[in-house]
């Protein structure tokens, strides 16, 4: 069983729709990363996060320690969304230097 | 102004080459990773240096050797090149200066095609 656990795996929305994306994970993290992967291939650091939450546009993040929970949402979501979302933890540890452990992605579409 | 850039973006080889793909950042980092993605679009790390020294060597075939020559640059050569080496290389880097927090900027990754 994979370290990161992404759910759904594929997403399909209507242009407006509210989304959210699940990732649960089962080792000491020091920090959770969500990545953008856009189909041209390039990945982009969305939200860099060890507790609470965090917003940027129309994106929010939320990550629950305890229960080793983080969830990505689009509010109003549209065309240009569609994109992999790449859930990942920097596990805890000084030997680990900053490496990531990855989900296996979450492909979402948005239809206008 | 690219953060963290890779060349070539494309490479299509023949079974049996060798060849080599580099990876430059000018965000002053001092930690560079290899990362693979798969034809699933799963991502693995490979290496990870650290001011010039390798400190992360996954499961990876020795025919796979990092050099970093400055903390800069982290180049990746591969010997002898299998089918299986087909994927798209993202090299990465980070500021460790807090083991605890480090977002991480990709380059634009390569896409290996081996025949």
């Amino acid at each position: 069983k994979n370290e990161v656990e992404q759910s759904p795996q594929n997403l399909t929305a209507q242009e407006g729709e509210f989304i959210t994306i699940n990732c649960s994970y089962s080792v000491g993290i020091s920090a959770l990363h969500w990545l953008q992967q856009h189909p041209g291939g390039g990945i982009v650091s969305l939200f860099m996060l060890s507790s609470g939450k965090k917003k940027h546009g129309r994106l929010i993040a939320t990550i629950n320690i305890q229960e080793k929970h983080s969830s990505l949402h689009i509010t109003a979501s549209h065309p240009r969304d569609s994109a992999v979302y790449i859930c990942a933890v920097s596990i805890a540890g000084g030997t680990s230097y900053g490496k990531l452990t990855f989900g296996q992605g979450t492909i979402l579409t948005v239809h206008p | 102004d690219t953060a963290v850039s890779q060349t070539p973006k494309y490479l299509v080889t023949q079974m049996g080459n060798d060849k080599s793909i580099k990876c430059e950042q000018n965000l002053g980092h001092d930690t560079m990773y290899w990362y693979k993605q798969d034809s699933k679009k799963f991502l693995k790390i490979m290496f990870s240096y650290n001011n010039k020294e390798l400190i992360i060597n996954e499961t990876v075939p020795n025919r796979f050797s990092p050099k970093s020559p400055d903390k800069a640059h982290l180049n990746l050569h591969i010997n002898s090149l299998e089918l299986g080496d087909s994927a798209v290389y993202f090299c990465a880097s980070s500021q460790v200066s807090s083991p605890f927090y480090n977002e991480q900027f990709f380059g634009p990754g390569t896409r290996l095609t081996v025949l």
